[in-house]
């Protein structure tokens, strides 16, 4: 099975919070990352928390992490249009060269 | 700053032709990745080089499919000959070491 899940899809209504959850099955990861992927583009980078932290935010995005459940979250606090993506999580070893990406969260944002 | 620069951004071809897709990576970075992005597999980690090295090429699906790094700022991805199966985006990506990756735009290619 896949060594990252997320759910397929979430819908929000604009203004409203999002919360994209992710789990990972390796408990050596040492990075876990959210990426933003937009109609015909590449993966943004969104945020990186390190294993040994349990929380990071950054403006609208707070990141939360439960290494015991092994369970990653983002939150998106009034979510708008332009957060309509799709997002990845990912988590990898410390040299960042094997990363393992989930298949991705489709977020849609209703006005 | 000039991101992963990718061309060509779509290509089209037909099968049995061949297909190159370059690279030019974040000036600095030592890390370079080729990814396969389907709607059937997601993102797939087809080969990556460490100082112009190949490292890892399990991901690589055959021997149609081929890598090279001829020096830091640029690398190509070869599918020779190309068949419809192969059509996806591509996606390279680099890093410097223990930094997160970073992507570049995708080349969208379809293989009639």
């Amino acid at each position: 099975g896949e060594d990252v899940e997320q759910s397929l899809f979430l819908s929000v209504r604009e203004g409203d919070s999002s919360v994209i959850n992710c789990t990972y099955t390796d408990s050596s990861s040492t990075y876990l990352y959210w990426y933003k992927q937009e109609p015909g583009a590449g993966l943004q980078l969104l945020t990186y928390i390190f294993s040994n932290m349990d929380m990071k935010q950054d403006q609208r995005l707070t990141v939360l992490l439960n290494k015991k459940d092994k369970h990653l979250s983002l939150r998106i606090a009034d979510t708008q249009t332009g957060d309509s993506a799709i997002y990845f999580c990912a988590e990898s070893y410390e040299n960042n060269n094997d990363m393992r990406f989930g298949a991705g969260t489709r977020l849609t944002v209703k006005p | 700053d000039a991101g992963v620069i990718q061309s060509p951004r779509h290509e089209v071809t037909e099968m049995g032709q061949e297909v190159t897709l370059r690279c030019k990576p974040i000036s600095g970075h030592n890390s370079l990745f080729w990814y396969r992005q389907t709607m059937m597999r997601g993102l797939e980690l087809l080969i990556y080089f460490n100082n112009n090295v190949p490292i890892d090429d399990s991901g690589m699906p055959e021997d149609r499919f081929s890598a090279k790094m001829p020096n830091a700022s640029f690398s190509t991805l070869k599918i020779q000959p190309s068949e419809p199966r192969d059509s996806a985006v591509y996606f390279c990506a680099s890093s410097l070491t223990g930094q997160p990756q970073h992507f570049g735009d995708g080349t969208r290619l379809s293989i009639l």
